[in-house]
């Protein structure tokens, strides 16, 4: 069964400290693999998609990269605007057709 | 472009009663795709549509739920009749070529079933 677990599912940092996220993946057929932003009342904001392990994209302070079995999202000198909930999906293929996969979330709050 | 619009955006209903969800694509996308999302278990896909034909309807949790996409720019999702347990957020996305570059998602309408 196609799978996405993230870790952890909450992070407090204070500003300017840096981390990561952890998304791992069990799925048959990856398609891609995408990471997402999502505020309260929003919903998710598109950020990045990896495709092949070793593939690595970078957006303002955040980074993402991508082996065979995970993927971790590094967020570099997090300012309080980074605080929001990131999600991680898999595109799995099945029966045909691409659908995307989502796991719970990591809620990162940066405090000042 | 607007993005994806989703309406209404808040829907109070009473148990037992038709609620009805709609949303506008964004123009030239091929893919449709309904979520609903809770606390307990997160963005769950119920189906999607690929040119207005429905593809993947398994995440739908009963017969209660049904999906229309009658053309390129609207789709509709229908609950009948509404149970509490329904309250939820329910996001309706849209791609390009299979979400290649990444899916659309609409704002959301939050149900409440009371």
């Amino acid at each position: 069964e196609d799978q996405v677990t993230q870790s952890p599912e909450a992070l407090r940092l204070q500003e300017g400290e840096s981390s990561s996220l952890n998304c791992s993946y069990t799925v048959s057929g990856l398609r891609g693999l995408f990471w997402y932003r999502q505020d309260p009342g929003k919903g998710p904001e598109f950020l990045f998609t990896l495709y092949s392990a070793g593939e690595e994209k970078e957006k303002e302070r955040l980074k993402a990269t991508l082996t065979k079995k995970e993927s971790f999202l590094h967020i570099t000198a997090p300012k309080p605007e980074d605080s929001a909930t990131y999600l991680c999906a898999v595109q799995a293929y099945s029966g045909g057709y691409n659908k995307l996969i989502f796991g719970a979330g990591t809620r990162l709050a940066v405090h000042p | 472009d607007a993005g994806v619009i989703q309406s209404p955006r808040h829907e109070v209903t009473e148990m037992g009663q038709e609620v009805t969800l709609r949303c506008k694509p964004i123009s030239g996308h091929d893919y449709l795709f309904w979520y609903r999302q809770t606390m307990m278990r997160g963005l769950e896909l119920l189906i999607y549509f690929n040119n207005n034909v429905p593809i993947d309807d398994s995440g739908m949790p009963e017969d209660r739920f049904s999906a229309k996409m009658p053309n390129a720019s609207f789709s509709t999702l229908k609950i009948q009749p509404s149970e509490p347990r329904d309250s939820a957020v329910y996001f309706c996305a849209s791609s390009l070529r299979g979400g290649a570059y990444g899916y659309t998602f609409g704002s959301g309408t939050r149900l409440t079933v009371v």
